[in-house]
């Protein structure tokens, strides 16, 4: 692993179901971020984990759930999905808070019915 | 809340210069960011504000002012791989990041 990555690249979820977004990175960063990403909007932050052990709500948080058990790992989980919650979904980390560069992972394309 | 304004879409040809303006009404503020996006891929950092005037990197330069609220990113010499979203984003007094909506580029031939 380099950097950050996501899983799945894309999905097809039926309106209900329970999903888990994966994000997993090897740079050792304390914080990590969930946005998404919608046409004419821009990103927009749902959850957010200044360290392990911790997380924040951010600007669209309804509907989504997060936990930070570790440094590397940041699942986002959406309990019932809703079509609303079709979107680009964009997970990032930074060495410490909001003044330090993102690097963001490739992205999941989700697709809910 | 925060409010971020960039135009939505610019053109621009190939070798000539474009300026991205962003202006900002923020509660607070801690520094300023320019993100590149190309279309499907991840947003990557370009560069970051947090005293007024001018940084220059290569062919893309930011300026800021924080007393107007107002930031510019300049691509020079413009190049067809240059064409993507640029993005804006501003840390507000509580070291919250917000980004604005983006602004796509694309350049000519």
């Amino acid at each position: 692993i380099a950097g950050i990555t996501q899983a799945p690249t894309s999905q097809i979820l039926a309106a209900g179901r329970r999903m888990t977004l994966r994000c997993t990175q090897d740079m050792r960063h304390n914080a990590m971020y969930w946005y998404r990403q919608d046409l004419g909007l821009g990103l927009r932050l749902i959850h957010y984990s200044n360290t392990a052990g911790t997380t924040g709500k951010g600007e669209v948080p309804d509907g989504y759930s997060v936990s930070r058990a570790n440094t590397d790992d940041f699942p986002l989980t959406l309990a019932s999905a809703v079509p609303s919650q079709t979107s680009v979904y964009f997970c990032a980390s930074s060495p410490a808070g909001s003044t330090d560069t993102q690097y963001f992972g490739p992205g999941t394309r989700l697709t809910v019915l | 809340g925060q409010n971020i304004d960039q135009p939505t879409e610019m053109t621009a040809t190939e070798g000539a210069i474009v300026q991205i303006n962003c202006t900002y009404q923020t509660s607070g503020f801690n520094g300023l960011f320019w993100y590149q996006q190309h279309a499907g891929e991840a947003p990557t950092f370009l560069s970051y504000n947090v005293l007024d005037g001018l940084e220059e990197k290569g062919r893309f330069s930011s300026f800021l002012s924080r007393s107007k609220g107002y930031s510019y990113l300049l691509l020079k010499e413009l190049q067809m791989k240059d064409s993507a979203s640029y993005l804006c984003a501003v840390i507000n007094g509580d070291y919250k990041l917000s980004f604005g909506a983006g602004t796509t580029v694309t350049v000519r031939a």
